[in-house]
């Protein structure tokens, strides 16, 4: 059953380093998505991306985050200075078509110290 | 006003009871309805994907949406140890999911 696979699957880093997390999102699917949860917390939507670009972005999505499609494959987060409260699980989602079922990867847990 | 309401919990029931999971929301813009299910330091896994007012049944899982009062509904019938769980409700308006808080769902045997 085709998956959206996340790495790394935790990852520890010294605030103010910059992070990239890496999403495979499903092969066929064009919506692509992050979200972030902080532990105990609700899903926070952070950005969507489409056709090469940015669609929709949350106001947690600021300045110090980015997002990429380098290749046909990848689709990537990236924290450029990270402080402590981006301290979370980061899950990368995606879909097949505009209002299409979300479907999630397993999550990279991001802790920052 | 949040944008999606959802008890949080948590509920305790016996193997084989029937649990409802309710949300309630505030935008008339949500279309599209989800439940998912999360198991602890996991992603969240689609359950039910509906669009319309009604039922929509999938084995022990039955998913209601009630448009005209802005609320929908997850039934699990026969529940088991397994479906122990945070329930997490999702709405789209836009291409944007709107989550619940999530509801947390323990089964004992």
């Amino acid at each position: 059953e085709p998956e959206v696979t996340q790495t790394p699957s935790h990852q520890v880093t010294q605030m103010g380093q910059e992070v990239i997390l890496r999403c495979v999102p499903i092969s066929n699917h064009l919506y692509f998505y992050w979200y972030r949860q902080i532990l105990g917390q609700k899903v926070e939507f952070l950005v969507s991306f489409y056709n090469n670009e940015i669609s929709e972005k949350s106001e947690i999505f600021d300045d110090q985050f980015s997002v990429e499609r380098p290749d046909g494959s990848n689709f990537t987060l990236k924290i450029r200075s990270t402080k402590l409260e981006d301290s979370a699980m980061y899950f990368c989602a995606s879909s097949e078509r505009y209002t299409g079922e979300l479907f999630f990867g397993e999550g990279s847990r991001l802790t920052v110290l | 006003q949040k944008e999606v309401e959802q008890d949080p919990g948590p509920l305790s029931v016996p193997e084989g009871a029937i649990v409802s999971l309710n949300c309630t929301y505030s935008n008339s813009a949500f279309q599209y309805f989800m439940w998912y299910r999360q198991y602890s330091r996991k992603g969240p896994e689609l359950l039910m994907y509906t669009y319309s007012s009604g039922n929509k049944e999938d084995g022990r899982f039955t998913a209601q949406v009630d448009k005209s009062s802005k609320y929908i509904s997850l039934f699990i019938r026969d529940s088991q140890p397994s479906d122990s769980a945070t329930y997490l409700c999702a709405m789209i308006a836009g291409n944007q999911f709107y989550f619940g808080t999530g509801t947390s769902l323990t089964v004992i045997p």
